[in-house]
């Protein structure tokens, strides 16, 4: 009964390589995020969805795209992959509205390492 | 625009010591606050939150408390274990909820 799921848990690739990453929350969430945590642990926002529908994307290169087939899944495509893009990748969901709980929910992580 | 301001580590502790993590934000409106906790190789998750001036949030023997008037909510413990080690976030949420501001993370090493 995990509230949010990210598969794979790691990933190695080579760089110029296509992958992806699989989330999904079973909270009745409305809103789902992608974080990217750096060696140094600062967590920078790329993607937030409601509804399905963006709301933010924080300057991310267009070789990143995020795709939301429902309101409970929010995947991560990245095409030509870079060293740079090595990192690890948290997705997280939470309600919003005017509750003022907001608090995120985060999957496990994704490790992506690109040689 | 918003953001959160919060102590850099790492921050390194005996056991059973007193733990005070600084947070400072800027934001227009009456955001919401949060710590979340990281232990290694976790996700984050919420450790306490507080919605509105004054209200003191609380857990796992941790608080903090929203200062309106010094824009703060810095995080205490009044006696570490060496189960408390993890990367500490400080965070605030907008009106809405659409967007969160987390803090550069501080990290604390407690000592047995």
């Amino acid at each position: 009964d995990t509230a949010v799921s990210q598969t794979p848990k790691y990933l190695v690739t080579q760089m110029g390589n296509d992958k992806s990453i699989k989330c999904e929350q079973n909270l009745g969430h409305d809103t789902m995020y992608w974080y990217k945590q750096d060696s140094k642990k600062f967590l920078k926002i790329m993607f937030s969805y409601n509804n399905k529908e963006l709301i933010i994307n924080e300057t991310v290169p267009n070789r990143f795209s995020p795709k939301s087939p429902d309101k409970a899944h929010l995947n991560l495509h990245i095409n030509s992959l870079e060293l740079g893009d090595s990192a690890v990748y948290f997705c997280a969901s939470s309600q919003s509205g005017t509750s003022r709980l907001h608090e995120q929910f985060f999957g496990p992580g994704t490790r992506l390492t690109v040689l | 625009g918003n953001s959160v301001t919060q102590m850099e580590g790492p921050v390194t502790l005996s056991e059973e010591a007193f733990l005070t993590i600084n947070c400072t934000y800027t934001a227009t409106g009456y955001p919401s606050l949060f710590w979340y906790v990281q232990y290694p190789g976790e996700g984050l998750q919420l450790l306490l939150k507080a919605t509105k001036a004054d209200d003191k949030g609380s857990n796992k023997g941790f608080e903090a408390t929203y200062r309106k008037e010094t824009t703060s909510f810095h995080l205490e413990k009044g006696s570490v274990q060496v189960s408390d080690s993890a990367v500490y976030f400080c965070a605030l949420s907008d009106t809405g909820g659409f967007k969160t501001i987390f803090g550069a993370g501080t990290r604390l090493f407690v000592k047995a």
